[in-house]
């Protein structure tokens, strides 16, 4: 699973993309946020293209899923409280919870 | 509600001493169950995983963790911890939801090694 960027410093109010690619065709994907001592909260999930849903924690985020290999998480307007580390994973669709996950992207809003 | 618990935030064990990570969930079901571990400024990788059977299941990095459904719990075991095992470790349950199944983090244990 790869995620771009690693890093990312951004002013409040813009408008961000965090790519998420996997190529081991893979049904479920999902983005987390994580937050120190607070484990990670799903933002939102898809189970095939064209398929998503919120998770536990989705207000301020969007995605889309146009094919099985891309997720990306947009956030439409930068908040200081969406400064976090985020994760995409993927999954089979019937081993939700065997998750292969990227590298995270840190990204702080200043 | 269905939720995931690790009690214990931080743990400190010497090199060489045995390991227990506790884990306790709840559901009205027997949920899968697994265990992840994270090195700093990394991702998660899956360390074991229970569906069903038998109740002890082998890891990787010599890990194992026992499933016991009268307690709700899914506890991580190292007989032997090295220092290159100090990370943090998630537990993580699915529960089917609407059909589809669905991921719940632990907060996480810190696991500190001392020599």
């Amino acid at each position: 699973v790869t995620q771009n960027p690693r890093y990312l410093i951004t002013v409040t109010g813009k408008k961000l993309t965090v790519t998420c690619s996997q190529n081991m065709n893979h049904e479920y994907m999902s983005w987390y946020r994580q937050d120190p001592g607070m484990g990670l909260k799903l933002i939102y999930y898809s189970v095939g293209a064209g398929i998503t849903d919120k998770g536990e924690v989705p207000n301020g985020y969007n995605v889309s899923r146009s094919t099985t290999e891309d997720f990306p998480l947009r956030l439409e307007l930068a908040a200081p409280s969406q400064t976090s580390v985020y994760f995409c994973a993927s999954s089979p669709l019937d081993r939700g919870g065997e998750a292969f996950f990227g590298q995270g992207t840190r990204l702080t809003v200043v | 509600a269905q939720s995931v618990t690790q009690p214990d935030i931080h743990i400190t064990v010497s090199e060489g001493a045995s390991l227990e990570l506790r884990c306790n969930y709840s559901y009205g079901a027997t949920p899968y169950l697994f265990w992840y571990v994270q090195s700093p400024g990394q991702g998660l990788q899956l360390l074991l995983k229970y569906f069903s059977g038998d109740t002890l299941v082998q890891g990787i990095k010599g890990f194992e963790a026992e499933f016991k459904r009268s307690q709700s719990s899914f506890n991580l075991r190292k007989p032997s911890v090295h220092w290159s095992d100090a990370a943090e470790y998630f537990c993580a349950v699915v529960f089917l939801s609407g059909g589809y199944q669905k991921v719940t983090f632990g907060t996480g244990t810190k696991l500190q090694v001392i020599p």
